[in-house]
């Protein structure tokens, strides 16, 4: 069992509509949870850091963290073509501070 | 805003030959750290440095050998490569915080191909 557990889609949603992305770890003394979003072919961009349990918004993203079911997600609000990537989660290792990646999953946003 | 740079962008190689990929991280942040991300994979952790000295070091075969300088810059060295090591090598810099994790940010990345 990976560390960091994500669906791997592919997750198909239309335009405008709320995109869920889901994530699982198991080490429960885990404290950074990140999401970065990744092109085919190019480096993994920073969308969210979260670090506290609950909601955290921003723009047309919101993370949410749930330390007691060591559950993080990012939900995407209206939602747009250019929003289709792979969406990473990565967990924070708390000696050494190198990030864990779920495989991935891979959004699309159809017109 | 400064990025993280990586040199070259792409590189091809032929077996058994060496490959030195080069980092810079963002001014000010005196961490970085190395992944390998294969075709199809999610990015894999291999070392990492804080203020020049190696922090931690994950799946980097005994081929690879790392260091960051004195300008904070780093270099990953590797030597006796293996058709299995064509992927693409991505190097991240963070401002480390005392006790934890801190933002890590990505460069473009090295695509290293081996023939």
């Amino acid at each position: 069992q990976k560390e960091v557990e994500q669906n791997s889609g592919p997750l198909s949603v239309p335009e405008g509509a709320i995109a869920s992305l889901n994530c699982t770890y198991s080490d429960r003394g885990s404290q950074s949870f990140f999401w970065y979003r990744q092109y085919s072919g190019k480096s993994p961009e920073l969308i969210m850091s979260i670090y506290s349990n609950g909601d955290k918004e921003d723009g047309r993203f919101t993370a949410q963290l749930n330390k007691a079911s060591q559950y993080v997600s990012l939900l995407i609000r209206d939602s747009q073509p250019s929003d289709s990537a792979t969406y990473l989660c990565a967990v924070g290792h708390n000696q050494g501070g190198k990030l864990i990646f779920g495989q991935g999953t891979e959004l699309s946003v159809k017109p | 805003a400064a990025g993280v740079i990586q040199s070259p962008r792409h590189l091809i190689k032929e077996k058994r030959e060496t490959a030195t990929l080069k980092c810079y991280p963002i001014p000010r942040h005196d961490t970085v750290y190395w992944y390998q991300q294969g075709p199809g994979q999610d990015p894999q952790f291999l070392i990492s440095f804080y203020e020049k000295m190696q922090s931690d070091k994950g799946s980097i075969p005994d081929r690879f050998s790392a260091q960051q300088f004195s300008d904070y810059h780093s270099e990953l060295n590797m030597s006796s490569l293996e058709l299995g090591d064509s992927a693409l090598y991505f190097c991240a810099s963070s401002p480390r915080l005392a006790g934890g994790t801190d933002t890590q940010y990505f460069g473009p990345g090295t695509r290293l191909t081996v023939l």
